[in-house]
């Protein structure tokens, strides 16, 4: 099946510094990779659409210039949290979908704590 | 996209088939019905998605009533592994294929 992958699995930084998290599809080219922010006890929340080749799209009410995503290729994405606060601390977790498919595939997620 | 309605939770003992609803009246016809899985602490997981026909894979069976306004996942033989909380999402297929995630079904395998 296919699958996807996050780097890391989990991270602590420090208030301010910027963190990067890798989304990879490792046996399929993903043209669309999905970025979600999930809080304890809530359901995943959308926060961007990363096209390969082109800028992503930001849901309403997330701040594009504070999670920067790249997806430079069809098999990586991604998104850097500038900045930190402890606020931003949350699960982040990547989809991918193949082209030639209609479901998307998850990666583990990512545990962002910031201090 | 269209809502979802689920149940906030269910339980079902091991062993026997766990049959999940869900109702999405407001369907379009271009939208596909789509299961994923959480397990605590890990990534969604898909399970199955249909658009007008019943669908069976080796995880689970998906039946869409006739008029598409709600389906039913069945896990045929439910385990402990089961115990995830289930999203039922619409939505359609192609380049714009956002999944938006409701509260799902928190479904509790007990043995």
């Amino acid at each position: 099946g296919a699958v996807v992958s996050q780097h890391p699995s989990r991270v602590i930084c420090k208030s301010g510094t910027s963190v990067k998290i890798e989304c990879r599809s490792l046996d399929f080219q993903a043209t669309t990779m999905f970025w979600y922010r999930q809080f304890p006890k809530q359901s995943l929340m959308l926060m961007a659409t990363s096209n390969e080749g082109s800028k992503a799209t930001y849901e309403q009410g997330v701040e594009k210039d504070k999670f920067l995503i790249n997806h430079a290729s069809l098999t990586l994405s991604t998104l850097t949290v500038t900045s930190a606060h402890p606020e931003d601390s949350s699960f982040y977790i990547c989809s991918a979908r193949d082209s030639s498919a209609t479901e998307q595939f998850f990666g583990p997620g990512t545990r962002l704590t910031v201090l | 996209d269209a809502k979802t309605t689920q149940p906030p939770s269910m339980d079902c003992a091991e062993g026997r088939a766990a049959n999940l609803p869900c109702n999405h009246s407001t369907i379009s016809g271009n939208e596909y019905v789509y299961w994923y899985r959480q397990i605590h602490s890990q990534g969604p997981q898909y399970i199955i998605h249909g658009l007008k026909n019943n669908e069976t894979n080796e995880m689970a069976s998906l039946i869409i009533t006739e008029d598409r306004k709600s389906s039913t996942l069945i896990l045929p033989h439910a385990t402990l592994r089961d115990t995830a909380v289930y999203y039922c999402i619409v939505s359609p297929g192609g380049d714009t294929n956002k999944l938006i995630f409701g509260t799902g079904t928190l479904l509790a395998v007990q043995p």
